[in-house]
């Protein structure tokens, strides 16, 4: 079945560490996004990537970073300059065309040790 | 810019109990409407979407119609489960640029039996 897979499931970051979670599909999906969740306040987008080896910023950046080497891959590196970095992480993926919505993965929960 | 405002929860209703979960939208240009479900630790799923004014989209029991005269888009079901608990997000697609979709903040539903 295709759809996205992120991983890990549970994430543990140490002080000054930077940790990179995973984003797979396999939709063959050209756009994909990262978002950021945290108890009421739904969905902020951190980055996203219309096209391989191209990506923008999204409304939440800052302390972030990402790669789009290949069309199915799309992790999200959480740098040590990320000071508040405890949240859900989402990863969704869309054909970009017209009316298509967004497929999301089953996030990844970062805490701090 | 495109927002999507959406009532806040909790809302808790009793089994078989009817279900109005409001939302409206700001957006130019004519956006694509949707409702995700999200299940506790899990990512969004798509519930049902709308892309032109007086569709109604439809899944498991709940609706929604796409008013452009109102820019609403209410989430409804007639009779609904426990298993139903669960967060929903409205969300609208625009139809220019990379289609950023833009999400509201989230409404928590909890159905006791």
């Amino acid at each position: 079945d295709g759809g996205i897979t992120q991983s890990p499931k549970y994430l543990f970051r140490k002080e000054g560490q930077n940790v990179t979670l995973s984003c797979e599909q396999n939709l063959n999906h050209d756009a994909m996004y990262w978002y950021r969740q945290d108890p009421g306040q739904g969905l902020r987008l951190i980055y996203y990537s219309q096209i391989v080896n191209d990506f923008q910023k999204g409304d939440i950046a800052e302390g972030y970073s990402v790669s789009r080497e290949k069309k199915e891959s799309f992790p999200l590196t959480v740098t040590s300059a990320q000071k508040n970095p405890t949240a859900f992480y989402l990863c969704a993926s869309t054909t970009g065309k017209g009316n298509q919505p967004q497929h999301f993965g089953d996030g990844t929960r970062l805490s701090i040790l | 810019g495109d927002s999507v405002t959406q009532m806040e929860g909790p809302v808790t209703l009793s089994e078989e109990a009817f279900l109005t979960i409001n939302c409206t939208y700001t957006a130019t240009g004519y956006p694509s409407l949707f409702w995700y479900v999200q299940y506790p630790g899990e990512g969004l799923q798509l519930l049902l979407k709308a892309t032109k004014a007086d569709d109604k989209g439809s899944n498991k029991g709940f609706e929604a119609t796409y008013r452009k005269e109102t820019t609403s888009f209410h989430l409804e079901k007639g009779s609904v489960q426990v298993s139903d608990s669960a967060v929903y997000f409205c969300a609208l697609k625009d139809s220019g640029g990379y289609q950023k979709v833009t999400f509201g903040i989230g409404t928590k539903l909890q159905v006791i039996p």
